[in-house]
């Protein structure tokens, strides 16, 4: 059953230390993304990457890092430089760009709600 | 750069029809989106349309794309309590660099 998760679901931390979110789909897909929402808010992208090894910065980068070593795995760290880290985050993959019939539309797991007090 | 805008509020009765508007920037838009978000959960992909379609349907949804005002609309029939959540808007063009542009949401209440 193909499908993206994320964990944990609820996840609570102390001011200054840093914390990592797991993100992992077998959905083979190329592409991954993390995106914030704060309440009443749309999505902000943090991070996104197209192919393994490879990322780049989205609108709103500064305090986070992400890696992608791996196809399926695309771990986001909040670090403690974040101002205000507490949001729901969301990851998402999609097919990559180039492929004949592409849509791009992208798969969302079900989010990690970060409190940060 | 890129901008999707959406109302943030729509309320309607149960039974009838709700209709969400957006409006885009992006001349260059490939793909435009509309995704539903439940409390608590992620975003599920409803449905889409390229931008050389002026009309899709999928059983109670129906997207019509006005591509000379840059406006996309989803109408959703018959609508039940279960369609109460968030709907957003988004489009992929090539302007956008691979990055799918998402609206604020439009959150929909069904009233009972």
């Amino acid at each position: 059953d193909g499908g993206i998760t994320q964990s944990p679901k609820y996840l609570f931390r102390k001011e200054g230390q840093n914390v990592t979110l797991s993100c992992e789909q077998n959905l083979n897909h190329d592409a991954m993304y993390w995106y914030r929402q704060d309440p009443g808010q749309g999505l902000r992208l943090i991070y996104y990457s197209q192919i393994v090894n490879d990322f780049q910065k989205g609108d709103i980068a500064e305090g986070y890092s992400v890696s992608r070593e791996k196809k399926e795995s695309f771990p986001l760290t909040v670090t403690s430089a974040q101002k205000n880290p507490t949001a729901f985050y969301l990851c998402a993959s999609a097919e990559g760009p180039g492929l004949a019939g592409n849509s791009y539309e992208q798969y969302f797991g079900p989010g990690t709600r970060l409190t940060v007090t | 750069g890129e901008d999707v805008e959406q109302s943030l509020f729509l309320s309607v009765r149960e039974g009838d029809s709700s209709v969400i508007n957006c409006t885009y920037t992006d001349s260059s838009s490939t793909y435009l989106y509309w995704y539903k978000q439940e409390p608590g959960a992620g975003l599920q992909l409803l449905t889409y349309i390229f931008s050389n379609m002026d009309m899709k349907q999928d059983q109670r949804l129906t997207v019509l794309l006005n591509k000379k005002d840059k406006h996309l609309s989803l109408r959703i029939a018959d609508t039940q309590t279960g369609d109460s959540a968030i709907y957003f808007c988004a489009e992929w063009g090539d302007t956008g660099g691979f990055k799918t542009i998402f609206g604020a949401g439009t959150r929909l209440f069904v009233k009972a």
